[in-house]
């Protein structure tokens, strides 16, 4: 039973860049969350997606934007990355009805230079 | 972002020893969950909680769900060193996030 999965595990960008992160469910899950993790902090909502739409959004601005696709998998999209965008980036999946059981990949390390 | 109280920040202890640590906000929760983190891993679940004064164990691990639903428990029992590691708590309220607390490292001393 494959766990969630995340792509690629680290990522160097420059300050004003874009970046595309990847994210595939666990197995049977239809829905995905997305985190941003800094160092030393607990895991901070960014937003989440069910049905190919987003149903919930964190305090994150709109340079923050994602999708998700029919297979369930999906995409974080950073533009005019900034210093402290650099974060572990989180996918965590779950279904639609014990949504708040969320099971996290790996992460995407992000560094913006 | 809002995050959890959660404490003790750190913790040392020996091999074989309880250990204890709990999590507090100023806001009620309708789910409570522990999650432990590796270095370089995502957090990897460990208990969900569901009703208020609820009590919940997995194996070594006990949690419960306060009554006033804003606060949790986490409780391990005989540590070993496998159990090294940072501890979330999360509240699930009425939106769809989880709210994160900002961890416990815990050492344990073979």
């Amino acid at each position: 039973d494959a766990g969630v999965t995340q792509s690629p595990t680290h990522l160097i960008k420059t300050r004003g860049q874009q970046v595309t992160l990847r994210c595939s469910p666990k197995s049977g899950h239809d829905t995905v969350s997305w985190y941003q993790q800094a160092l030393g902090q607990g895991p901070q909502f960014i937003f989440q997606y069910y049905e190919e739409e987003e149903r919930q959004r964190g305090n994150f601005p709109d340079r923050f934007s994602g999708h998700q696709f029919p297979n369930y998998s999906s995409e974080l999209n950073v533009n005019a990355l900034l210093l402290g965008d650099s974060a572990l980036y989180l996918c965590a999946s779950s279904l639609a009805l014990s949504n708040y059981e969320q099971y996290f990949g790996p992460g995407t390390r992000l560094t913006v230079t | 972002g809002q995050q959890l109280n959660q404490s003790p920040q750190s913790m040392f202890i020996q091999e074989g020893e309880d250990v204890s640590m709990n999590c507090t906000s100023s806001s009620i929760f309708n789910t409570w969950l522990w999650y432990k983190q590796d270095p370089g891993e995502g957090p990897v679940l460990l208990i969900a909680l569901y009703k208020a004064g609820e009590l919940t164990s997995n194996g070594r691990l006990t949690a419960q769900f306060g009554i006033t639903r804003k606060d949790s428990f986490l409780n391990i029992s005989a540590s070993i060193p496998s159990d090294v590691g940072i501890y979330f708590c999360a509240g699930g309220g009425s939106n769809y996030k989880l709210t994160f607390g900002k961890g416990t490292l815990l050492t344990v001393n073979p």
